[in-house]
């Protein structure tokens, strides 16, 4: 079967650094995703990982181990606004551009 | 350059009305998707479509859901005789053709309500 799993919740402090890990199992592989979705918003585009590695963009960064089917979403100095839900998704390898998705992380950000 | 157009951004049905959903992908974009995503849960695979041709309709349910996306307008997701277990946030998103390395762009989404 296919199963992507995150933590379902985490609080956090502003300004300190909060770590949202993926873990998957998926018959194929075409990279992963991760979205960011405020309540009632659509998600939005984060990240992508199709090699193993830490890829960084502000203070937003994502790591990827494919032997492990692992991934870490890592965001730094954070900040109100990053109170949302955080969507780990995979594609599918071939044509097909089907994304399979986790449940999504509520992340909380408190002052 | 508009992005991921879908329309209404909220629609109320009745219990066995039907339901349109539109969707216009972004300039340039010729994979278009359709999500639902329930309350507390994840979004879930619906269909996803290029012009005139339906891909991959695997989460679909079998009955009274269909989905176009034709040569010419938007994409449409049509659902007959609602009931309200069809109540959910319906979400579109394009992708341009080729390597998709950004994954998608979403639209901000339909709320179907189901009274």
């Amino acid at each position: 079967g296919q199963n992507i799993d995150q933590p379902t919740e985490m609080t956090a402090t502003e300004g300190a650094i909060v770590q949202i890990n993926c873990t998957y199992q998926t018959s194929g592989f075409n990279g992963l995703f991760w979205y960011q979705q405020h309540a009632g918003e659509a998600p939005t585009f984060l990240s992508y990982n199709v090699l193993d590695g830490l890829e960084e963009k502000g203070r937003f960064s994502s790591f990827l181990s494919r032997s492990k089917g692992y991934s870490y979403l890592l965001l730094k100095e954070l900040q109100m606004k990053d109170s949302a839900s955080y969507l780990c998704a995979v594609g599918n390898a071939g044509n097909n551009r089907k994304l399979i998705w986790g449940l999504g992380t509520s992340l909380a950000v408190n002052p | 350059n508009a992005g991921v157009m879908q329309n209404p951004r909220h629609l109320v049905r009745r219990r066995g009305q039907e339901a349109r959903l539109r969707c216009s992908p972004m300039k340039g974009h010729s994979h278009v998707y359709w999500y639902r995503q329930l309350p507390e849960e994840g979004l879930k695979f619906m269909v996803y479509l290029q012009k005139e041709n339906i891909i991959d309709e695997s989460g679909m349910p079998k009955e009274r859901f269909s989905a176009e996306f034709p040569k010419e307008g938007p994409s449409i997701l049509r659902i007959q005789q609602v009931v309200r277990g069809d109540s959910a946030a319906y979400f579109c998103a394009s992708s341009p053709p080729g390597p998709s390395n950004y994954g998608y762009t979403f639209g901000s989404g339909t709320r179907l309500t189901v009274v």
